[in-house]
């Protein structure tokens, strides 16, 4: 069965850092591409960041870009997200979501893990 | 960069109902859509891709249909257990833009 498990979230000022992972089992994790998608209170979906199955190729979404940085570990089956420069709009329940294939255009989420929460306030 | 607009932003019907939904795209993107439902409090789930195509174990009283840049969800005949948010998401190139959701409720 396909699992996804993240953690790291957690309370953090204004201005400070954070490291999401996201433990992947139940599948090959290098042959597929990888997304952070995030949900703020009360709100929808938002993009973050995706990440092929080699993990050559990123791609981030404007709000995050040169702040946040998505990275895989395949000999950990672990994803990540490095978190910079933490603002309060960043607060959120971060999932993380496999896609179904090992690129990210031309493919979808089809599996994704049950969030971790990240609250910036001071 | 593509928007990805849907309509409503909610609805409410009762039991039985047909319910459809609307994503517009502000540029053309094939077929390369696809339609998440969020139960409250759960993580989102994947009903249908390439636009009109059931994930497998998906009741089939949820379709998809449309191309380009007008794209449609439709519940023939709503049950208490599709009350979610149903979002709709861009998958062909430039941001994984999600529309921004409609909630459905019980008449």
């Amino acid at each position: 069965e396909v699992q996804l498990l993240e953690s790291g979230g957690d309370l953090v000022q204004p201005g400070g850092s954070l490291r999401l992972s996201c433990a992947a089992s139940g599948f090959t994790f290098s042959n597929y591409a990888m997304s952070w998608v995030r949900q703020a209170p009360g709100k929808g979906l938002e993009w973050v960041s995706s990440i092929t199955g080699s993990g050559d190729s990123t791609y981030y979404a404007d709000s995050v870009k040169g702040r946040f940085t998505i990275s895989r570990d395949s000999s950990k089956n672990t994803l990540y997200l490095q978190m910079n420069s933490l603002r309060a709009e960043d607060t959120a329940v971060y999932y993380c979501a496999k896609y179904n294939s090992e690129y990210y255009y031309h493919y979808y989420m089809d599996v994704w893990g049950k969030g971790t929460t990240v609250t910036v306030s001071s | 960069d593509i928007q990805m607009t849907q309509s409503p932003s909610s609805l409410s019907a009762s039991v039985g109902d047909r319910v459809t939904i609307t994503c517009r795209a502000s540029q053309g993107i094939n077929n390369y859509l696809t339609w998440y439902q969020q139960k409250p409090g759960k993580v989102p789930k994947l009903l249908i891709y390439a636009a009109s195509t059931l994930q497998s174990g998906v009741p089939s009283r949820f379709s998809g249909s449309g191309y380009g840049t007008d794209f449609t969800l439709t519940i023939s005949s709503l049950q208490p257990e599709d009350v979610a948010s149903y979002y709709c998401q861009k998958y062909n190139s430039g941001p994984l833009t999600f529309g921004g959701g409609t909630k459905v409720e019980i008449k």
